[in-house]
């Protein structure tokens, strides 16, 4: 069974840098494994930020960008907004399924 | 922007069936890979399963198999998804959402199925 690890929170100051990444008990993450990465707020659906790695929505913020880093998929967010405070959620393709990360609750304080 | 709009909340008894709707705002509703996602109260995301909106073709995750049924109707541009034997473990808030080529792009508001005696 495939489980997806991210880190559990994070607290990061605004105008800051941060990196959030995504690991597979299976082995390194690759750009086969389809990295797609969200943002979800309380009460809110999941909203999606970067796929395929590192390709933006035309709606994602320029701040965010993927990339795959020491054999995870990796999220940073370079100057950081309060409006960032939220779960950020990775999601691997493998085995052909999808795989949900647990989240990582990034604070903005 | 493509929004996928769901049926309302939900309540049900432990054995019962649930059914909840997806519709999509596309005439290029046929190009989406349609996925069902749930997520219990404090817990992750749970990926249930997808169907292909152009030929039909579906592929469930091996924990719900035998329990989950998603369908669609094209002229309806509707996405369903079943859900048999209920129990309380299943009690969460289930997502639609629409895959173009590798990338996840737009969720449904979700939808809160309760099950409870």
């Amino acid at each position: 069974q495939t489980v997806v690890t991210q880190e559990p929170s994070l607290t990061v100051s605004p105008g800051g840098t941060v990196t959030l990444t995504c690991a597979s008990n299976t082995g390194a993450v690759t750009s086969g494994s389809y990295p797609n990465w969200f943002q979800q707020k309380p009460g809110q659906a999941p909203r999606a930020l970067i796929y395929s790695t590192s390709n933006k929505h035309s709606w994602t913020p320029a701040r965010f960008s993927g990339s795959l880093l020491g054999g995870k998929a990796a999220l940073t967010l370079s100057g950081v907004q309060p409006e960032d405070e939220a779960d950020y959620i990775c999601l691997l393709f493998h085995g052909g399924a999808w795989v949900f990360g647990g989240g990582t609750k990034m604070t903005v304080l | 922007q493509v929004q996928f709009v769901q049926s309302g909340a939900e309540v049900k008894k432990p054995g019962a069936s649930v059914t909840v709707s997806c519709k999509a705002s596309t005439y290029t509703f046929t190009s989406y890979v349609i996925h069902w996602v749930r997520q219990a109260p404090g817990q992750r995301l749970e990926w249930m399963g997808w169907i292909n909106a152009g030929n039909g073709d579906t592929k469930y995750s091996q924990k719900f198999h035998g329990r989950v049924t998603i369908t669609r109707d094209t002229s309806a541009t509707t996405a369903y998804i079943e859900l048999t034997s209920l129990t309380s473990d299943d009690t969460a808030v289930y997502f639609c959402a629409g895959q173009l080529s590798s990338g996840w792009y737009f969720w449904g508001q979700g939808t809160l199925v309760t099950v409870s005696s």
